[in-house]
């Protein structure tokens, strides 16, 4: 079956780095679009990003923008997400998921991202 | 890129109904038919349920439908069960590659 196990959570400063990846299985990878979304501590579900599945097509959320960037490895069947200048408001749950025609099918488990000094 | 509009709570006994909202604009509910709804149960990543505005994926229970009327998405839960209290997300394509999703609304069986 389909799985999705994302890693790379952790807890990090203001203004510091972190890079997410989510491991692919059970499915022909590149023929999938992906994306990240994140769910803040109680909150509500917010799409953060999506790429095609050669990587050529890549849209963000305007929050994120210039800060986070996401790219996919075929070869090694993963995607992940570049954060950088990372902020208080970015600690969340971060899923990624794959993406057919707008729908979220797939989910993997999440990865916590905690900013905090 | 704002949020759709979803009602904090609903509620029903079992058995009965209910019918969750999801309001939008012209711009992304209304302007398309890619509007898709998740069930997340406490401490659970997300569950599709609905996906192109009423078409179910394998394994769904048909109690679960879903319908779009202008620019409001409609989820419909038929014969509630206790198994069908949790938080609901819609979601939309909203052009120029972008996503939006609604704010959530927790579904209550009394």
């Amino acid at each position: 079956q389909v799985q999705l196990v994302e890693s790379g959570g952790g807890l990090v400063k203001p203004g510091g780095s972190l890079r997410l990846s989510c491991a692919a299985s059970g499915l022909t990878f590149s023929d999938f679009y992906m994306t990240w979304i994140r769910q803040a501590p109680g909150k509500g579900l917010e799409w953060v990003s999506y790429i095609s599945g050669s990587g050529k097509t890549i849209s963000h959320a305007d929050f994120v923008k210039g800060r986070f960037t996401i790219s996919r490895d075929n070869a090694k069947n993963s995607l992940y997400l570049q954060m950088n200048s990372l902020r208080a408001e970015d600690t969340a749950v971060y899923y990624c998921t794959t993406l057919t025609y707008y729908r979220m099918d797939v989910w993997g488990q999440g990865t916590t991202v905690t900013v905090s000094s | 890129q704002s949020a759709l509009t979803q009602p904090p709570s609903a509620s029903g006994s079992p058995g009965q109904s209910v019918t969750i909202s999801c309001t939008g604009t012209s711009s992304d509910v209304g302007g398309y038919n890619y509007v898709s709804w998740y069930q997340q149960h406490p401490g659970k990543a997300p569950k599709l349920m609905v996906y192109e505005v009423s078409k179910r994926p394998s394994g769904v229970p048909d109690r679960f439908s879903g319908s779009k009327s202008g620019n409001t998405a409609s989820l419909t839960v038929s014969g509630l069960q206790a198994e069908d209290e949790a938080d609901y997300y819609c979601t939309s394509y909203a052009g120029s590659n972008s996503l939006v999703f609604g704010g959530g609304t927790k579904l209550t069986v009394l």
